[in-house]
């Protein structure tokens, strides 16, 4: 158990829905990092929070948002769904200050299918 | 340009030894990262190279030459249970402690 959690962990819906994915860090943990990973694909990084400051962004379509609140959890929001939107959606996070690797620890994924 | 290559596919047996290859090309360089990921679940950290040389941890040995942009990862006495994708992923020079990812490595173990 990495500490991660996310919720839900699977979700089904249609095309041109929209769905919020949750996910609360590890005890501590500041930065939070969302992830894309398509059937047999290697991970495509989406955003990243820290603090509750977006810090970096990666290859996250307009249609795709997230936050990060006080309490630290972090919602990626997806909307306008499409069919291409199917996928396993990881949130990890890392401790950001202090430290030496900074590893992310993965939380267990969201497996969104849109039908 | 920033990238990392790692063969697709790899085929072991039960008992052997296998040497995962991972080469980088990044901007600036703050540590390489190896994870384990099984079909379907969540990767999990195996190991850290920030200085060259190797890291030993068990049956899991890994290593890092930094002026040839390069690391493997050494996997003895396999297991079925090794049977997984392998990530390398290297820190850059960005302050935000990204990581950038390797596609991974399918690791199959025959018996």
């Amino acid at each position: 158990d990495s500490g991660v959690t996310q919720t839900p962990k699977h979700l089904i819906t249609a095309t041109g829905q929209r769905v919020t994915l949750r996910c609360s860090p590890r005890s501590g943990d500041l930065s939070v990092y969302w992830y894309q990973q398509s059937l047999d694909q290697g991970l495509q990084f989406l955003i990243q929070y820290y603090n509750g400051e977006e810090r970096a962004k990666g290859n996250i379509l307009e249609r795709f948002s997230a936050q990060q609140f006080p309490d630290l959890h972090s919602e990626l929001n997806l909307s306008s769904l499409e069919l291409g939107d199917s996928a396993l959606y990881f949130c990890a996070s890392s401790a950001g200050t202090g430290g030496t690797s900074y590893e992310q620890y993965f939380g267990p994924g969201t497996r969104l299918t849109v039908t | 340009g920033q990238n990392i290559d790692q063969p697709t596919e790899m085929t072991a047996t039960e008992g052997a030894i296998v040497q995962i290859n991972c080469t980088y090309q990044t901007s600036g360089f703050n540590g390489l990262f190896w994870y384990q990921q099984h079909a379907g679940e969540a990767p999990t950290f195996l190991s850290y190279n920030v200085l060259d040389g190797l890291e030993e941890k068990g049956r899991f040995s890994s290593f890092l030459s930094r002026s040839k942009g390069y690391s493997y990862l050494l996997l003895k006495e396999l297991q079925m249970k090794d049977s997984a994708s392998y990530l390398c992923a290297v820190r850059g020079e960005d302050s935000n402690y990204q990581l950038i990812w390797g596609a991974g490595t399918k690791l199959i173990i025959k018996p």
